[in-house]
């Protein structure tokens, strides 16, 4: 079945970049999301990025995906303690529409 | 509305009773789905509505829980004689046909 892999934590200082990676087993997803989620709060999304793009730069923030190593990553730049929160990656089923998640990276950011 | 909505947004009950979690979707969202978040077990599907078509209830974890959508727009998630593992918090998500799917804030259930 479909496995969506993170790492669990990553922490970072204020005004640097973050990178979080997430690797995937479905091949034939069309579309890869990314959720934020703040204490107690529910699933925001971020972005997403269609399978047949590699780069999509939205603001601060930069997903790459490589569709041969099924490997999709998220940069976050000039990182902000609001960027403080835990971090989803998710692929959508192609003939269901349901995500299949990845367990999520906490990103923390000091001063 | 803005957004989706659930309600409540928290949950207390005893083991063993029935509960009732509530979605309102995004209006003229098609499809609506609900997942489940626990410490255990992360992000999962529950059961996903899409038009009138017969709901995917391939996510759910045991003939106690049900759901249904009503006239297209709300639904509700019913959990029936629950147990300790059933704690969690419950998200409930719409889209349009193969779009975003959006998500509400959640419904977070503690069994006692």
């Amino acid at each position: 079945g479909e496995d969506v892999e993170q790492s669990l934590f990553l922490s970072v200082r204020e005004g640097d970049s973050s990178v979080i990676n997430c690797t995937y087993t479905d091949s034939s997803s069309t579309y890869l999301y990314w959720y934020k989620q703040e204490p107690g709060a529910g699933l925001q999304l971020l972005t997403y990025i269609f399978s047949n793009m590699d780069m999509k730069q939205d603001q601060r923030l930069t997903v790459l995906l490589n569709k041969k190593d099924k490997h999709l990553s998220l940069r976050i730049a000039d990182t902000q303690t609001g960027d403080s929160a835990i971090y989803f990656c998710a692929e959508r089923e192609d003939n269901t529409d349901k995500l299949i998640f990845g367990t999520g990276t906490r990103l923390q950011v000091f001063p | 509305g803005a957004g989706v909505s659930q309600s409540p947004s928290n949950k207390v009950t005893e083991k063993g009773k029935d509960v009732e979690l509530r979605c309102d979707p995004i209006s003229g969202h098609t499809a609506l789905y609900w997942y489940r978040q626990s410490l255990g077990q992360g992000l999962e599907f529950l059961i996903y509505f899409q038009g009138n078509s017969a709901p995917d209830k391939s996510g759910l974890p045991s003939d106690r829980f049900s759901a249904e959508r009503t006239g297209g727009s709300v639904s509700t998630l019913t959990i029936q004689r629950t147990q300790q593992e059933d704690s969690a918090v419950y998200l409930c998500a719409s889209s349009l046909l193969g779009g975003v799917q959006f998500f509400g804030p959640g419904t977070r259930l503690t069994v006692l």
